[in-house]
């Protein structure tokens, strides 16, 4: 089963508002990702955790905040967002037995609309 | 540098066509990954294939076959005979060993018309 699950689907947010991502897997995958994805554009990594600890962070805005409470999930935490940073946002996961050669698995995204 | 470029913005066929994306890779790496995802209108990532640098056979599985040449750092993926169901934005990623970021191409929208 190669299942990654992200809630909710969609989510419409104002610019004071503070709202989390979810995202969940049962594949026994050590890393997991945070993606921002806009329309017509490929997938930007944002952060990644390997086995429960931030291995990378391409310099995110602290407006987005990331947490792995355990091995199967990860939150994304928003908070004060701007307009601009309504996009699709999509969760992976990889075993990392040697990370270059795991692929990554993706969940189906949140749409995120920031008014 | 590592770069993935996938020069076709938008590809348009008929059913029942055969047809190739193509994508282009530059890395100083000798050993790297390279993945097709597959992006349907409902958003989610399906991951296709997995190419590992040292292993250049080609690959085929039912409608998809993938051609990958390290003499050009190519890495086509054709399908054949077209259905309206494979109307994605493909994407061609590149990897290296140790790392944990991907590198996604701009992606090719096919459009299958019936």
């Amino acid at each position: 089963d190669t299942e990654v699950t992200q809630t909710p689907k969609h989510l419409v947010m104002g610019m004071t508002n503070k709202k989390s991502l979810k995202c969940e897997q049962h594949m026994g995958h050590r890393a997991m990702y945070w993606y921002k994805q806009k329309a017509k554009k490929p997938p930007e990594l944002m952060f990644v955790y390997s086995y429960e600890k931030l291995s990378i962070n391409e310099s995110v805005p602290s407006r987005f905040s990331p947490e792995c409470p355990n091995s199967s999930l990860l939150n994304l935490h928003l908070h004060a967002l701007q307009p601009e940073d309504s996009a699709l946002y999509l969760c992976a996961s990889s075993q990392e037995r040697g990370a270059g050669t795991d692929t990554q698995y993706f969940g189906p995204g949140t749409r995120l609309t920031v008014l | 540098a590592q770069k993935v470029t996938q020069a076709q913005t938008e590809i348009s066929v008929v059913e029942k066509e055969d047809v190739t994306l193509d994508c282009v890779y530059e890395t100083r790496d000798t050993t790297y990954y390279l993945f097709w995802y597959k992006q349907p209108p409902s958003g989610e990532l399906v991951f296709l294939i997995r190419r590992n640098s040292f292993d250049e056979q080609n690959e085929i599985s039912g409608r998809y076959s993938w051609n990958f040449q390290k003499s050009t750092s190519s890495f086509n993926f054709t399908i054949t005979a077209s259905q309206v169901v494979d109307s994605a934005v493909y994407f061609c990623a590149l990897r290296n060993t140790g790392g944990f970021k991907t590198i996604f191409g701009a992606g090719t929208r096919l459009f299958v018309k019936a």
